[in-house]
């Protein structure tokens, strides 16, 4: 596979409650990065962590949107006040070395907010 | 702005109906381009990366080209399994994250 590992599969919350998605590259990576596609759109960047430095969040659609990368590897996306545009499925890829460009994905969280 | 567009949004064929499949870009600058099929409830697939105009690749019944201004994805004599969504992205610069168009939807039968 990708190499990449997501839970929950789907997650149903209310709107206001805060949730968090995890990501876990269970083959290893240089970068990891979340995206999310909604119905009718594209995957769109939301932030990717690299090495040392400093995460890119300039895809974050608001401060209710955060993440973390803890121990270089599993990474956590928490959206707080979830609202119900934020329904989508929410998807992470990781860069395996620095001699590839190319990105694995993981399967994804469907996350539906009532 | 960097924008990714593909064409047509959908694309039905019959089994072995040879087609292609279209994807412009306009971008500051192209690191490389990305294909990727993408089944119903799961995550994209990798299928091709093309870094320069003139560029091909080949897997199975795919092929991937590339010119400086657009790419297509040539599925040769498909059949019902090719049915998927592809979507093509583009990387502006190394390591950083990829810009993807809306896909195309492919539907094969027999």
């Amino acid at each position: 596979g990708a190499g990449v590992s997501q839970s929950p599969s789907n997650k149903v919350t209310e709107k206001g409650k805060d949730v968090e998605l995890r990501c876990d590259p269970i083959s290893g990576h240089t970068a990891l990065y979340w995206y999310r596609q909604s119905l009718g759109q594209g995957l769109e960047f939301l932030i990717y962590f690299q090495g040392n430095s400093a995460p890119d969040k300039s895809g974050l659609p608001s401060d209710r949107f955060s993440a973390e990368r803890t121990g270089g590897s599993v990474s956590t996306l928490t959206i707080q006040r979830t609202q119900q545009e934020d329904s989508a499925v929410y998807l992470c890829a990781r860069k395996p070395s620095a001699g590839t460009d190319t990105q694995y994905f993981g399967p994804g969280t469907r996350l539906t907010v009532l | 702005e960097d924008q990714v567009t593909q064409s047509p949004e959908a694309l039905r064929l019959q089994e072995g109906e040879s087609s292609s499949l279209n994807c412009s870009y306009t971008v500051s600058g192209l690191r490389g381009l990305f294909w990727y099929r993408q089944d119903p409830g799961k995550g994209p697939e990798f299928l091709f990366t093309l870094y320069s105009a003139g560029e091909e690749k080949e897997k199975e019944r795919l092929k991937a080209t590339l010119t400086k201004k657009e790419s297509f994805l040539h599925i040769t004599a498909p059949k019902p399994e090719d049915s998927a969504t592809y979507l093509c992205a583009v990387q502006v610069q190394a390591g950083t994250a990829l810009i993807f168009g809306k896909g195309t939807t492919l539907s094969v039968s027999s």
